[in-house]
């Protein structure tokens, strides 16, 4: 079945700490995205990358960082700078930059840092 | 730069009945894309319905159908005949032509559905 997966599930931390979360899609997609979702609020864009070895940052990408050397993954970073990094982390993909195909949801990642 | 807001952070509505929820976007842009999307406790994200905002017709699928008024930038969703598993958070999302493949967001309204 293709699909996104994202792991882990559950994500403790300790401050100070670098953390990294894991984005794997099987569905040749092109562009692949890094979401926070806080209480409250809606979907953040952290980070995107609409190619293999190249991504762009999003609205609060100050304490992340990524990679993309592969299609299909897209492994997120949360560094010791993000000062607030407790959150539902989301990774979504779609087909390529252009048209309105949808983005696919992997299924999170909730960081808590303790 | 492109807005979505959603102005009902919370709604119910009893099994069967109709509900419609509100969305209005702000952008510059000629052509974009919009999308509601719908987030049950799972948390798995679920694409509900889309627009292609030079379709004057309103999109519909089973249940779900939209308002669509691009003159008011205004993007409704309706759900007919709710039923308990449309309990959810639901999430307006816009994608302009010229920014790629970036959606930006509402805030979403979270809709229970009684029995």
């Amino acid at each position: 079945d293709g699909g996104i997966t994202q792991s882990p599930k559950y994500l403790f931390r300790k401050e100070g700490q670098n953390v990294t979360l894991s984005c794997e899609q099987n569905l040749n997609h092109d562009a692949m995205y890094w979401y926070r979702q806080d209480p409250g609020q809606g979907l953040r864009l952290i980070y995107y990358s609409q190619i293999v070895n190249d991504f762009q940052k999003g609205d609060i990408a100050e304490g992340y960082s990524v990679s993309r050397e592969k299609k299909e993954s897209f492994p997120l970073t949360v560094t010791s700078a993000q000062k607030n990094p407790t959150a539902f982390y989301l990774c979504a993909s779609t087909q390529d930059r252009y048209s309105y195909n949808e983005q696919f949801f992997g299924p999170g990642t909730r960081l808590t840092v303790l | 730069a492109q807005t979505v807001t959603q102005s009902q952070p919370e709604m119910s509505v009893q099994e069967a009945e109709t509900v419609t929820l509100s969305c209005t976007y702000d952008t510059s842009e000629n052509n974009y894309y919009l999308f509601w999307y719908k987030q049950p406790p799972s948390r798995q994200m679920i694409l509900v319905i889309r627009q292609e905002a030079y379709k004057q017709q309103n999109a519909t699928e089973n249940r779900f159908s939209v308002n669509f008024q691009k003159a008011a930038k205004s993007f409704s969703l309706k759900i007919s005949d709710s039923q308990l598993g449309d309990t959810a958070m639901y999430f307006c999302a816009q994608r302009a032509e010229t920014s790629g493949s970036r959606l930006t967001f509402g805030e979403g309204t979270q809709l229970t559905v009684n029995p």
